[in-house]
């Protein structure tokens, strides 16, 4: 079965430093979304991506956050310069249609900041 | 309440028994997706129920829609040990991609 692909599995980072956390997408999806989990926490939306912007984002997602599909199969989120509170399990999903029949998510990158 | 909150918040069953979780959200939906996850792991995706669908199954899963209600319930049928995991509904509006999660139910099946 297809699946949407994330890495790292698990980043360890410096407050302030640059993340760039990969995706990659199924291939005949044209949907791509951001999520993030903080520990104990709801799955929060952060964005969306269709033919090459950004089709909604949410108030989580400032300036120090960015998305971008370099290529045609890789998906990423960029964290400008983090934060503590950036800690979180991030999760990239994916799906064919706007009118979904179902998403599919990734494992998850599990981003800590020190 | 929030968008998309899970009733109980924790259910423990023995294996073999039926799970009732329950959905409950504030405004209009363009469908309703399940999920599972397991402790520190990533979403599977259940099961997908459009607004104007009352009822769907997969499997030993069996959701539900009452859109008058704005509710909805999964049910797991002859649970086993392995169907321990957190269970989240998830809801979305009339922006079809922006899903907002509940808290979930933590489901534990005693084997």
């Amino acid at each position: 079965e297809p699946e949407v692909t994330q890495t790292p599995s698990h980043q360890v980072t410096q407050m302030g430093q640059e993340v760039i956390l990969r995706c990659v997408p199924i291939s005949n999806h044209l949907y791509f979304y951001w999520y993030r989990q903080i520990l104990g926490q709801k799955v929060e939306f952060l964005v969306s991506f269709y033919n090459n912007e950004i089709s909604e984002k949410s108030e989580i997602f400032d300036d120090q956050f960015s998305v971008e599909r370099p290529d045609g199969s890789n998906f990423t989120l960029k964290i400008r310069s983090t934060k503590l509170e950036d800690s979180a399990m991030y999760f990239c999903a994916s799906s064919e249609l706007k009118v979904v029949t179902g998403y599919t998510f990734g494992s998850g990158t599990r981003l800590t900041v020190v | 309440s929030q968008q998309g909150e899970e009733d109980p918040q924790a259910l423990s069953i023995q294996e073999g028994e039926n799970a009732t979780m329950n959905c409950s959200y504030k405004t209009s939906i363009n469908n309703l997706q399940w999920y599972r996850q397991n402790s520190g792991r990533g979403l599977v995706h259940l099961i997908l129920i459009r607004s104007n669908e009352r009822e769907k199954h997969s499997g030993r899963l069996r959701v539900t829609l009452d859109t008058s209600k704005k509710s909805s319930s999964l049910l797991i049928t002859a649970s086993r040990a392995a169907d321990t995991a957190s269970y989240f509904c998830a809801t979305d509006g009339t922006n079809a991609g922006k899903s907002t999660f509940g808290d979930g139910t933590t489901l534990t099946v005693k084997p």
